[in-house]
């Protein structure tokens, strides 16, 4: 399996402007989580799916923020309009009922200038 | 909701030395732990987890952690460390409903770099 894929791997963006960060998750996966790495704060949880629900979205920043899960094989995180605190790593991740392990993709890289 | 502590933000060693990378959680419930590692410019790695049973769990690359319920903690220990250890170590902690896994809580990382 090539495991979880995200793209783009870097993106660099104007301010204003709105970006999407994408995800495939491991095929068979039901769960599905969305997280964004920064040094002030760590890693934070912004959203998860279950079988393409949003189960907790408690995380995502505020309004400008948005992801959906329209299949079992995609999910999108959009960030519209963009701003240079969003400048983050956003990784996805995804996992099993019954797996007790989630498996992460390697990242996108936003720089928001 | 949980938490975790990890309460070096850096550890510097030798190579060859011991390390122990501590981390202690607050939970009320029962919970899945879990040690992942990060090398520069990659995504997150399991190195260990612990579910039930034996408290002492051994992972990939030679770690090994200890479950620790009376003391909420879950240090991660390995006796010879390598350069090639030199990485980010997260700490995390999840819920779980039965075998399905819920949201990982995460520390704030150990940075450990091996000198030689």
């Amino acid at each position: 399996d090539a495991g979880v894929i995200q793209s783009p791997r870097h993106e660099v963006t104007e301010m204003g402007q709105e970006v999407t960060l994408r995800c495939k998750p491991i095929s068979g996966h039901n769960s599905l989580f969305w997280y964004r790495q920064t040094m002030m704060r760590g890693l934070e949880l912004l959203i998860y799916f279950n079988n393409n629900v949003p189960i907790d979205d408690s995380g995502m920043p505020e309004d400008r923020f948005s992801a959906k899960m329209p299949n079992a094989s995609f999910s999108t995180l959009k960030i519209q309009p963009s701003e240079p605190r969003d400048s983050a790593v956003y990784f996805c991740a995804s996992s099993t009922q019954g797996h007790t392990e989630a498996f992460f993709g390697q990242g996108t890289r936003l720089t928001v200038v | 909701a949980q938490s975790v502590t990890q309460l070096d933000s850096q550890v510097p060693v030798f190579e060859e030395a011991p390390v122990e990378l501590r981390c202690n959680y607050s939970s009320s419930v029962s919970v899945y732990l879990f040690w992942y590692v990060q090398y520069p410019n990659q995504g997150l790695q399991l190195l260990l987890k612990y579910l039930s049973g034996s408290t002492l769990v051994k992972g990939i690359n030679g770690f090994e952690a200890e479950f620790n319920k009376s003391q909420t903690s879950f240090h991660l220990r390995k006796p010879s460390v390598h350069i090639s250890d030199t990485a980010e170590y997260f700490c995390a902690v999840s819920d779980h409903r039965g075998s399905t896994l819920g949201r990982l809580y995460f520390g704030r990382g150990t940075q450990l770099t091996v000198w030689p």
